[in-house]
């Protein structure tokens, strides 16, 4: 049973504009929630991550929001540059607790 | 930086191989971890390790054994390859349970 969803495979969005990817989860003891990008061949790197006692953090054209009531989070690029394009996971973990839990992705295509 | 290396990017093996991956981290972490990547099903976790000679099963076990006889090194043993084992491999470290994990660059492992 997956813990952690996103239920969007893909996305496509012009260059300039804002991509909004979503990720939802069903474990309230979650307390710390991260993004994944990752290139075809190439390991995930790690983006941004948000503690649940935040509900937003952002860095550079990267912002973060967590809606703990709902458990959703989002990830909001802006702009969006072609660069961007690539697999987005989202991924949930609890304090003092070593495993992760993966959402599936979702696949950012960036237009020029 | 905080490197993961990955002894293969490629491997194509026959059915019933004994496979062996191995991981290397060079920040002194104490967990990593092993994933299989397969699409639509985002990162399932297969074992991880907290300590040397310590190993926890994750979510897909079955079909996997792993090593961890140093803290800087983590392989996983596939006993006899199976065409169903046929995905990207990606090994994994984090220090602290709060903090990102750092991937490898995968290994794309081809049963055949």
């Amino acid at each position: 049973d997956q813990q952690v969803k996103q239920n969007s495979p893909s996305l496509s969005v012009q260059e300039g504009r804002i991509s909004i990817l979503n990720c939802d989860y069903t474990n309230s003891m979650f307390d710390y929630f991260l993004w994944y990008k990752k290139y075809p061949a190439e390991g995930p790197t790690f983006l941004i991550s948000i503690s649940s006692i935040k509900d937003k953090n952002e860095d550079g054209r990267f912002t973060v929001f967590l809606n703990k009531s709902a458990k959703h989070l989002s990830l909001h690029i802006v702009p969006s540059q072609p660069g961007d394009s690539a697999v987005y996971f989202c991924a949930a973990t609890r304090y003092n607790f070593n495993k992760f839990y993966f959402g599936s992705g979702t696949k950012l295509n960036v237009k020029p | 930086d905080v490197k993961v290396t990955q002894s293969s990017r490629y491997l194509v093996k026959r059915t019933g191989e004994k496979v062996f991956l191995e991981c290397v981290q060079d920040m002194d972490h104490e967990n990593m971890f092993w994933y299989r990547q397969d699409p639509g099903l985002g990162l399932r976790l297969i074992y991880f390790s907290y300590d040397v000679k310590m190993k926890e099963k994750g979510d897909i076990p079955e079909g996997y054994s792993v090593s961890r006889e140093k803290k800087e090194r983590f392989s996983l043993i596939l006993e006899s390859a199976s065409t169903n084992q046929t995905s990207m491999y990606l090994c994994a470290s984090t220090g602290t349970s709060l903090s990102e994990q750092f991937f490898g660059p995968g290994t794309r492992l081809t049963v055949l």
